[in-house]
């Protein structure tokens, strides 16, 4: 079965500056996706990056970027110029299709913690 | 863009009653949707595949009779707790897929659910 991890619990940031969340997973297939999904005190999970394993180039998305290292099995996130509202849950997720007409099951990471400072 | 519903957003009800949660495909039709358990900050972890038509398909450890899932109809799948117990307060978030391949999911906004 496939694992994530997320070794940080916690993560703090001041506002404008860069921080990293870091991801590692376990698989042994080649086809799968990657995904950040951030939880805001509200609950409702919130896509925040996508990225399909066959592509070399990492995704990006506004302040939002990925460093996928497919060989290490290394997703981390990289928020810039962090803002008040990045505060939230970020989960890292891998899903891999299960062939046919069924669908995969997405894995979630523990999750990370981040807070922003003002 | 497409959005999944959740009612109720929250619910309290007393020790050994039922409790019903729906998970609605607002515009688009699926044939699948999740349901996840999540404790508070802790992780999604999935409990079962709700299939229209068929039965669901629960994941280890999860109990199916106390557990009920019945997709009712391309856009509505239910969850039943049965004879709850405080240890089942937790937050229950459904989720549809948004793409063919199924890898990108629409979530619903979850219930809390709180049983006394």
């Amino acid at each position: 079965a496939q694992t994530v991890t997320q070794s940080q619990p916690e993560m703090s940031v001041q506002e404008a500056e860069t921080v990293t969340l870091s991801c590692t997973y376990d698989t042994s297939e080649s086809d799968y996706y990657l995904f950040w999904y951030k939880q805001p005190p509200s609950r409702q999970m919130i896509l925040v990056i996508r990225q399909e394993a066959y592509k070399q180039q990492n995704a990006t998305e506004n302040r939002f970027s990925v460093n996928f290292q497919k060989a290490a099995k290394s997703f981390s996130l990289k928020i810039s110029d962090s803002q008040l509202g990045d505060a939230a849950m970020y989960f890292c997720a891998f899903y891999q299709n299960a062939g046919g007409t069924s669908y995969g099951k997405l894995t979630f990471g523990q999750g990370t913690i981040l807070t922003v400072h003002p | 863009g497409a959005v999944v519903s959740q009612h109720p957003s929250r619910v309290i009800c007393k020790s050994g009653t039922s409790v019903k949660i729906e998970c609605r495909s607002l515009d688009f039709q699926a044939t699948t949707m999740f349901w996840y358990r999540q404790f508070p900050k802790q992780s999604l972890m999935l409990m079962a595949t709700s299939n229209e038509g068929s039965k669901a398909t629960y994941e280890q450890g999860v109990e199916k009779d106390k557990f009920l899932i019945n997709h009712a109809s391309l856009t509505l799948s239910t969850l039943t707790v049965t004879s709850a117990h405080p240890e089942d307060s937790s937050f229950y978030i459904c989720s549809a897929p948004r793409t063919r391949s199924g890898d990108t999911q629409y979530f619903g906004p979850g219930t809390r659910l709180t049983v006394l």
